[in-house]
């Protein structure tokens, strides 16, 4: 079955670094473009990023844009998010979700990993 | 960036009770590129509408989606326990952009 699986949410203080990664199963990865979403605590859906099937092309939010970086590795079923700087408002679940080409409607998501920023 | 406005912010009903939600977006959505999404505490986000009516795989036919330009509508016919939850709009005719979310609470 599809699967889309999160990992590397953790703790870390602002200013600092860190690597998410989102591992597809179940499906034809290299069809699929791939985005974040993150979700602060007690807020609603924000679109954060999103990779072409074949990595080519990257699109990211005002937000996040010269922070974070994006790639894939097809080899692997999986994508990962470098987000740099890290500030409180970074704060969020942060879930991956597939779609058909760049502007789709996303038809699965992962079930998210948190990633807190605080000092 | 096109904005996405959802109305209400709650909604309040019963089982068996028709649900209504509004998304009205800043500017005309290309092609009904909208899709709506349920949303539970601790779940992934379920797709349940995409091109502004058509219901995604699984989807029960008490979920129906309408509209064009720059509303569009979800609305539940009966509602069941399973379906209490917050719903959101989405717009991916360009940069997609969600609306705040409707939580439709048991009253």
């Amino acid at each position: 079955q599809v699967q889309l699986v999160e990992s590397g949410g953790a703790v870390v203080q602002p200013g600092r670094s860190l690597r998410l990664s989102c591992a597809a199963s179940g499906f034809i990865f290299t069809t699929y473009a791939i985005h974040w979403v993150r979700q602060a605590p007690g807020k609603g859906l924000e679109w954060v990023a999103l990779i072409s099937y074949d990595g080519g092309n990257k699109y990211f939010a005002d937000s996040v844009r010269g922070r974070f970086t994006f790639s894939r590795d097809n080899s692997k079923n999986t994508v990962y998010l470098q987000m740099n700087g890290l500030r409180a408002e970074d704060t969020a679940v942060y879930y991956c979700a597939r779609s058909r080409g760049y502007l789709g409607p996303f038809d699965f998501w992962g079930q998210g990993t948190l990633v807190t920023v605080s000092s | 960036e096109i904005v996405l406005t959802q109305s209400p912010g709650t909604l309040s009903l019963s089982p068996g009770e028709r649900a209504t939600l509004s998304c009205r977006a800043s500017q005309s959505v290309s092609s009904s590129n909208l899709a709506w999404y349920q949303s539970k505490p601790g779940q992934a986000p379920r797709l349940i509408i995409y091109g502004a009516s058509s219901r995604a795989t699984g989807i029960p036919d008490r979920f129906s989606g309408s509209g064009s330009g720059t509303d569009f509508t979800l609305t539940i016919g009966r509602l069941e326990p399973e379906d209490f939850a917050v719903y959101y709009c989405q717009q991916y005719a360009t940069s997609p952009t969600f609306g705040g979310g409707t939580k439709v609470e048991i009253k």
